[in-house]
């Protein structure tokens, strides 16, 4: 069953903490994705990584960070420093070729309380 | 700044009818276009993709086209049902990373 999961599904922190999110794929893509989606809004890019050990900054990187040690996962940390964590994070992946579509997780809805 | 700007944020129609959606480029000239559908409280699924050199694309009940000059893609849904209701995203791209629209939610009413 291929497929991109991303865990937990909701989840409740109390500020200041630092959470981290789940993303792990099984479909051998190269390229993996970070999103944040507010109500009304559309996707915005955290992060991304077109290849293991190698991630770059999205349009609102600030308060967040990844890391890329397998070419399976990508988790992304919520830190403190993020002034506006709640919302929904949706993980993405795709393989090299440039035109390729994106893949989505379910996605995780963060509330901070 | 480089936008997707899709300008309804919702449409309403009645079953049976076509439903179409509107997507615009500004300040940006992508080589790509994707429309995905969302489900609340999902992730997005993609849809259909056209390129910068190509009129039309068709699949099943969807059809998407591109006017480079206008930078305006439009994307349609012949006779739609109920459970067309969702909400779509564009998407344009160039190098692999994809820049998206706020969505157009769309409800079809039996």
């Amino acid at each position: 069953d291929g497929g991109i999961t991303q865990s937990p599904k909701y989840l409740f922190r109390k500020e200041g903490q630092n959470v981290t999110l789940s993303c792990e794929q099984n479909l051998n893509h190269d390229a993996m994705y970070w999103y944040r989606q507010d109500p009304g809004q559309g996707l915005r890019l955290i992060y991304y990584s077109q290849i293991v050990n190698d991630f770059q900054k999205g349009d609102i990187a600030e308060g967040y960070s990844v890391s890329r040690e397998k070419k399976e996962s990508f988790p992304l940390t919520v830190t403190s420093a993020q002034k506006n964590p709640t919302a929904f994070y949706l993980c993405a992946s795709r393989t090299r070729q440039i035109t390729d579509t994106q893949y989505f997780g379910p996605g995780t809805r963060l509330t901070v309380l | 700044s480089q936008k997707i700007e899709q300008n309804s944020e919702a449409l309403n129609i009645q079953e049976g009818k076509t439903a179409t959606l509107t997507c615009n480029c500004t300040n940006y000239s992508p080589a790509y276009l994707q429309w995905y559908r969302q489900d609340p409280g999902r992730g997005p699924v993609f849809l259909l993709l056209i390129r910068e050199n190509e009129k039309e694309k068709r699949k099943e009940r969807l059809k998407v086209t591109f006017d480079t000059t206008l930078k305006q893609s439009l994307f349609h849904i012949t006779a739609s049902q109920p459970a067309d209701s969702a909400t779509y995203l564009c998407a344009g791209g160039s190098q692999g990373n994809l820049i998206f629209g706020k969505g157009t939610k769309l409800s079809v009413k039996p």
